[in-house]
């Protein structure tokens, strides 16, 4: 079985600061990886997801995250936050294969961005 | 209009009643699901559905079940409810298409307390 593990429950950050947020996995077998957003009262949306060939993965919002299979990593980076970014972010899994839609999801990290 | 609905999006209920959350989606996709979420938890896995007369549990299926009456829609029930069935619930559909499976669309979730 796979597993997430997202290290930091919360993240405060100044605005205009650089923001890392971490996701390390567990698995067996090769993976496909995921980010998600949640805003306060909302359900999720993607941010972004790496399926395969560059590791280097842009989303939406100046997101961007490398996969490291080494390190078995997906760490999400943005140079720059804005008070907007303020949400929780999720890291998931699923494995590549006939059941590539489940995801197995991380705790969260609750990122928090003030002036 | 939202693309995947949930109702209600609040309810209390208490301890031994059935209940029922329903989920509606209108983006045509076969593949539904049904996750909680609980403080420092994550999403979990509840049950999920690759078609109409494909039903299967999650990760946490035990006091829930699930009934899918059309493509388009796809109902969580607690035949009896507890109070650590308190969390909120968010409903997802993702399309079986090559690529198209991996990505999960979120409903706006059901936030339920059980006294």
């Amino acid at each position: 079985a796979q597993s997430v593990t997202q290290l930091d429950s919360q993240v405060p950050v100044f605005e205009e600061a650089p923001v890392e947020l971490r996701c390390n996995y567990s698995s067996s077998v090769s993976v496909y990886l995921f980010w998600y957003v949640q805003y306060p009262n909302q359900g999720l949306q993607l941010l972004l997801k790496y399926l395969s060939g560059s590791t280097l993965v842009k989303g939406i919002n100046g997101f961007e995250a490398e996969f490291n299979k080494s390190q078995t990593s997906f760490h999400l980076r943005k140079p720059s936050v804005h008070i907007s970014d303020t949400a929780e972010y999720f890291c998931a899994v699923s494995v590549v294969g006939g059941t590539a839609s489940k995801l197995t999801f991380g705790t969260g990290t609750r990122l928090q961005v003030t002036l | 209009d939202a693309d995947v609905t949930q109702t209600p999006r609040n309810r209390i209920t208490k301890t031994g009643k059935r209940i029922m959350l329903e989920c509606s989606q209108t983006k045509g996709h076969d593949r539904m699901y049904w996750y909680r979420q609980d403080p420092g938890l994550g999403l979990r896995l509840i049950y999920y559905s690759f078609d109409v007369k494909d039903i299967n549990k999650g990760e946490i299926s035990d006091g829930y079940s699930v009934s899918r009456q059309a493509q388009a829609k796809f109902s969580l029930s607690l035949e009896s409810a507890i109070p650590n069935q308190t969390a909120l619930y968010f409903c997802a559909t993702s399309d079986s298409g090559s690529r198209g499976r991996l990505e999960q669309y979120f409903g706006p979730g059901t936030r339920l307390t059980v006294t």
